[in-house]
């Protein structure tokens, strides 16, 4: 049982590019999110899935696109990388929004 | 507006010593808590969650607390080994409408051969 598998583990990116981190999980949970984590700031909440088909945005949603096509996928898109979003990358799902969070290891990403 | 705090934000105690680790909340209207540990460089590990109408949970070395009334919830470790280091963060549900996470920064545990 794999849980959540979050890749790739590490990324660096130039100011301006585009790309996809991705998340998968083999547990059927409905409930999916991600977080970013942050030094000093705790996890936030950027968007987050009640079920394939529906998204909805967190807290700092600002410069990430999600989708949730399938159940098991919940791809976190960032659209043109600034330095600011440099961090650390969470996903995280669950069986029901309110139960216990299931996170993969996640995605260190640096923006120069 | 509902803030989780985490004191003290590192700790270090000899090994084989009983600890407690706090988190502390404004807002007593609350849905469940949980505990979850993480390691350097690895995700989240849930590792016990206690609903609103619960006082405690319990899972092999580990006791979690729960007192809405004084805004206080404590993770006892007991017989503490070096395994056990990690840091432990507590984030908690609001009751009502808005269940998202609200996450305190966490406490450092070293545990010292």
């Amino acid at each position: 049982n794999a849980g959540v598998t979050q890749t790739p583990k590490f990324q660096v990116l130039k100011t301006g590019q585009s790309m996809t981190l991705q998340c998968a999980q083999d547990m059927n949970h409905e409930y999916m999110s991600w977080y970013r984590q942050d030094p000093g700031m705790g996890l936030r909440l950027i968007h987050y899935s009640v079920g394939a088909g529906i998204t909805d945005q967190g807290e700092v949603p600002n410069g990430y696109n999600v989708s949730r096509s399938t159940t098991e996928d919940f791809p976190l898109r960032l659209l043109s990388a600034a330095p600011s979003q440099t961090s650390v990358y969470f996903c995280a799902s669950s069986l029901q929004g309110t139960g216990p969070q299931h996170f993969g290891d996640g995605t260190r990403l640096s923006i120069l | 507006k509902q803030e989780v705090t985490q004191i003290p934000a590192a700790l270090s105690v000899p090994e084989g010593e009983n600890l407690v680790l706090n988190c502390s909340f404004t807002d007593s209207a609350i849905y469940n808590l949980q505990w979850f540990r993480q390691d350097p460089g690895k995700g989240l590990t849930s590792l016990l969650l206690i609903q609103s109408s619960q006082r405690e949970q319990t899972s092999g070395r580990l006791n979690a607390s729960l007192d809405k009334s004084s805004g206080r919830s404590t993770l006892y470790i007991a017989a503490s080994q070096p395994g056990d280091s990690a840091t432990y963060l507590c984030a908690l549900r609001n009751a009502g409408n808005n269940r998202k996470l609200i996450w305190g920064l966490g406490t450092s545990l070293a545990v010292n051969p």
